[in-house]
């Protein structure tokens, strides 16, 4: 079964200055999707960026990129220029690509506060 | 394009009683997935459902069920509920096709069982 692991449950981070947030994960498929996702205090979760593992470059967008290492399971979330609004849980999720099923795998989460 | 929309968007129930939940996808959604979010266990996938059909279901017990209907509207049902099945109910909807198969997410229903 596929595992992802946060090991960060918090993190603060100065406005304006810039964070990682790390994430692995364990599974034996070749072909998948890593995803982050911000879920604010309104609890709507938000999908921030998305990373297909077929693809050696590092998604971006906007102020937020990751580093995937696809050899090591590794898919951490930079996010630059941190701004107030970027205060909330951000979790990593995993899903296999393929027929089948669309079930998304997280991580517990880490909690980022944004220091003024 | 309107997202994901869940009802009701908090419940309280008691112990015993069934609950359903509604979840109407994005326009041209036509998979839609429960997740059950809990401070304990955290994001635990229920099912998915996939024209009408369900594709996948979590380790749930079989309190836990759910259909979609052909508009792709989705219900979840949770009968003889516990103090346990309390949390946020969150559904997905995804576009079912290549490079599109990322899943976008509702407000949630949170469910509060006394």
């Amino acid at each position: 079964a596929q595992t992802v692991t946060q090991s960060q449950p918090e993190m603060s981070v100065q406005e304006a200055e810039t964070v990682t947030l790390s994430c692995t994960y364990d599974t034996s498929e070749s072909d998948y999707y890593l995803f982050w996702y911000k879920q604010p205090p309104s609890r709507q979760m938000i999908l921030v960026i998305r990373q297909e593992a077929y693809k050696q470059q590092n998604a971006t967008e906007n102020r937020f990129s990751v580093n995937f290492q696809k050899a090591a399971k590794s898919f951490s979330l930079k996010i630059s220029d941190s701004q107030l609004g970027d205060a909330a849980m951000y979790f990593c999720a995993y899903r296999r690509r393929g027929a089948g099923s669309y079930q998304l795998t997280f991580g517990k989460g880490t909690k980022l506060s944004v220091i003024p | 394009k309107a997202g994901v929309t869940q009802t009701p968007r908090y419940l309280i129930k008691t112990r015993g009683q069934q609950v359903t939940l509604s979840c109407s996808p994005i326009s041209g959604h036509r998979s839609v997935s429960w997740y059950q979010q809990t401070p304990g266990q955290g994001l635990q996938f229920l099912f998915e459902y996939f024209s009408e059909t369900q594709r996948n279901k979590g380790n749930f017990p079989g309190r836990f069920s759910g259909r979609q209907f052909s508009n792709s509207r989705s219900e979840m049902n949770v009968s003889t509920l516990e103090l346990g099945d309390s949390a946020l109910y969150l559904c997905a909807s995804s576009l079912v096709s290549l490079r599109q198969e990322t899943q976008y997410f509702g407000p949630g229903t949170r469910l509060l069982v006394l």
